[in-house]
Parts: structure tokens; C-alpha cells; sequence
């Protein structure tokens, strides 16, 4: 079957660091993407990982660990702006994403 | 550059009505998609379209169509809506043909209700 699992609600204080696992059981691997979604709009492109190890961008990095089906998204130096809901989906065998249910990020001042 | 639009961006919609949530892309993307949205849960493929011209059922396609005749526009019809199918809908697109691991571009979502 294919499962993704990640928290339902995390909170964390402005200017601190944050870590969101995503751990996952699918048919096929095709890699991993992180997406950022604030509330009532649209879900947007933060990170793809394919091969084992940190992807890193800006404030944000993604981590994959493949034999482990285990992902991480790093966000430092919090702003009130990081406060959505961040989304972990893998692609499978036929290049579709399989969705995790989100995780829902306060941040608090 | 719009990207991609989505009309309306809500309704409230009489179980048993006919309604089509329409979607349009200006990034020339070959493949396109329809999710839908519910709390607590990812979301869900309903159906995609890998180039103009074909389409393919997603995870939850029961009681949704689709069309693509042209590269551009991707519409998803509820053919007799029920309140099950009260969801946020969102359309996506990315720029292959479905064979590799493109990134999926979202507009904006309809809200929609059925009573």
C-alpha cells in the first residue's frame, strides 16, 4: 500500500529553527516534494529530492533518506510568513504524487 | 503572466445540479490534473491529462469527467453533484508529458458546496 505520514500540527517560536518529518511507504519511488501552502491559496513548489542526502535553499532544506523512507524539511530563522500548512508528496511508479495530509506550522512571536 | 486560473473560485451548488469547475494554463504545459482538497486529509487525485487530447482516472474519479481538446484548458465536470463532492478543487499543471518527476503547478482553487 502507500502511506505518508507527517505531523498533524507543529508549533515554533519566530527566529528559531524547525524540523517536519515525513515518513512514507509507496510503490515505486520517483522522489520526494516538499510544498508550502498558506492558508486558503494555493499549495506552491519548495523542494525536490531524489537521492539520499540535504538539498538546501535559502532558509529551507529538504533531506531524503531513501532506504530509511524518511524525509525531513528544515526551515531556520523563522518568520511570521513561514506560519502555513507544508505538504510532503512522493511520486510513484507512474510519475503520480501521493499526498501526505499536511502539517499546519504556527509560529509564534 | 497568469499561470493558471480557476472560475469560480466558489459555489454553492443544489445536489443533483450539473456543474463544470474550469481550469486554464498560458505556460504551455503538457500535462494537467484535478485534486481535490478535504481536511485532515493530502490531496487527492481525481483525474490528469498527460498531453492534449488524452486523460486518465486518478485515485477518486467517480462521478468527475474531463475533457482536454487543446493544450490550454483542463474542465472537470460533476456531472449530478451530491454533498459527498463539497471540497476545494484544485487544478495543477507541469510542463511533461507524465513520464518524469516535473514539478506540478496549482492555481488557485474553487471552493465548492453541495446542499
Amino acid at each position: 500500500g502507500q502511506n505518508i505520514d507527517q505531523p498533524t500540527e507543529m508549533t515554533a517560536t519566530e527566529g528559531a529553527i524547525v524540523q517536519i518529518n515525513c515518513t512514507y511507504q509507496t510503490s515505486g519511488f520517483n522522489g520526494l516534494f516538499w510544498y508550502q501552502q498558506h492558508a486558503g491559496e494555493a499549495p506552491t513548489f519548495l523542494s525536490y529530492n531524489v537521492l539520499d542526502g540535504l538539498e538546501e535553499k535559502g532558509r529551507f532544506s529538504s533531506f531524503l533518506s531513501r532506504s530509511k523512507g524518511y524525509s525531513y524539511l528544515l526551515l531556520k530563522e523563522l518568520q511570521m510568513k513561514d506560519s502555513a500548512s507544508y505538504l510532503c508528496a512522493t511520486m510513484d511508479s507512474n510519475y503520480q504524487l501521493i499526498w501526505g495530509a499536511g502539517t499546519k506550522l504556527i509560529i509564534k512571536p | 503572466i497568469a499561470g493558471i486560473t480557476q472560475a469560480p473560485t466558489s459555489q454553492i451548488l443544489a445536489a443533483g445540479r450539473r456543474m463544470t469547475l474550469r481550469c486554464t494554463q498560458d505556460m504551455r504545459h503538457n500535462a494537467m490534473y484535478w485534486y481535490r482538497q478535504d481536511l485532515g486529509l493530502g490531496l487527492r487525485l481525481i483525474h490528469y491529462s498527460n498531453t492534449a487530447g488524452t486523460t486518465g482516472k486518478g485515485e477518486v474519479p467517480d462521478g468527475y469527467s474531463v475533457s482536454r481538446a487543446n493544450t490550454d484548458d483542463f474542465p472537470l465536470t460533476l456531472a449530478s453533484a451530491v454533498p459527498s463532492q463539497t471540497s476545494v478543487y484544485f487544478c495543477a499543471s507541469s510542463p511533461g508529458t507524465g513520464g518524469s518527476a516535473d514539478t506540478q503547478y496549482f492555481g488557485p482553487g474553487t471552493r465548492l458546496t453541495v446542499l
